[in-house]
């Protein structure tokens, strides 16, 4: 069975203070690793995907990464426009369901 | 504007009367999905549908029923709703594509308490 681990659970910033999410997975024969947004009360917004271990995206002030454990979510410099909680999700091989972590709530104080 | 439209938002109802949660996207997506989601449990998948007449059981769907008729709409149906299913629901979509991996939209979620 796919599984999903995200850490910290919570993490308080300061504007301008970079740091790091982290998501770990096990998966039968990885399709894709999804990063979304989810602001309160609102449905995830979608990042990015990455497909293959070494692989990196970027968006603004956000960078993901991959390897064949875990994906990282740099954000660096973050304004306190980037408060959200952040989830991470795979797609297995059967490609029928997105498996999705507990999600980090991210707060940049100014 | 590309969307996925959950209709209601905000759901209270007493146990036992039947219920329906309607979705709708515009973007000609074939696969579409039902998660729901709780704190410390994340978002986990109810039923997914491949495309039109093709329905499947995801990791909780007990307690709910899906039809998919037409390929905008994948309604979900609680006929005998319990407290247990008071939770946030959201519908999603993407392009069913030979890979499986578009990303999947949502929708802004409906909030349902049962009494």
């Amino acid at each position: 069975e796919d599984q999903v681990t995200q850490s910290p659970e919570a993490l308080r910033l300061q504007e301008g203070e970079s740091s790091s999410l982290n998501c770990s997975y096990t998966v039968s024969g990885l399709r894709g690793l999804f990063w979304y947004r989810q602001d309160p009360g609102k449905g995830p917004e979608f990042l990015f995907t990455l497909y293959s271990a070494g692989e990196e995206k970027e968006k603004e002030r956000l960078k993901a990464t991959l390897t064949k454990k875990e994906s990282f979510l740099h954000i660096t410099a973050p304004k306190p426009e980037d408060s959200a909680t952040y989830l991470c999700a795979v797609l297995g091989a059967a490609g029928n369901k997105l498996t999705f972590g507990g999600g980090t709530r991210v707060l940049v104080k100014p | 504007e590309a969307q996925v439209t959950q209709n209601p938002r905000y759901l209270i109802t007493v146990t036992g009367k039947k219920l329906t949660v309607t979705c709708s996207q515009n973007m000609n997506h074939e696969y579409m999905s039902w998660y729901r989601q709780d704190p410390g449990l994340g978002l986990r998948q109810i039923y997914y549908s491949m495309n039109v007449e093709v329905t499947d059981k995801g990791d909780v769907p007990e307690g709910y029923k899906v039809s998919r008729k037409e390929k905008r709409n994948f309604p979900l149906i609680l006929e005998s709703p319990s407290p247990n299913q008071t939770s946030l629901y959201f519908c999603a979509s993407r392009q069913q594509g030979p890979s499986y991996n578009s990303p999947l939209h949502f929708g802004n979620g409906t909030r349902l308490t049962v009494t």
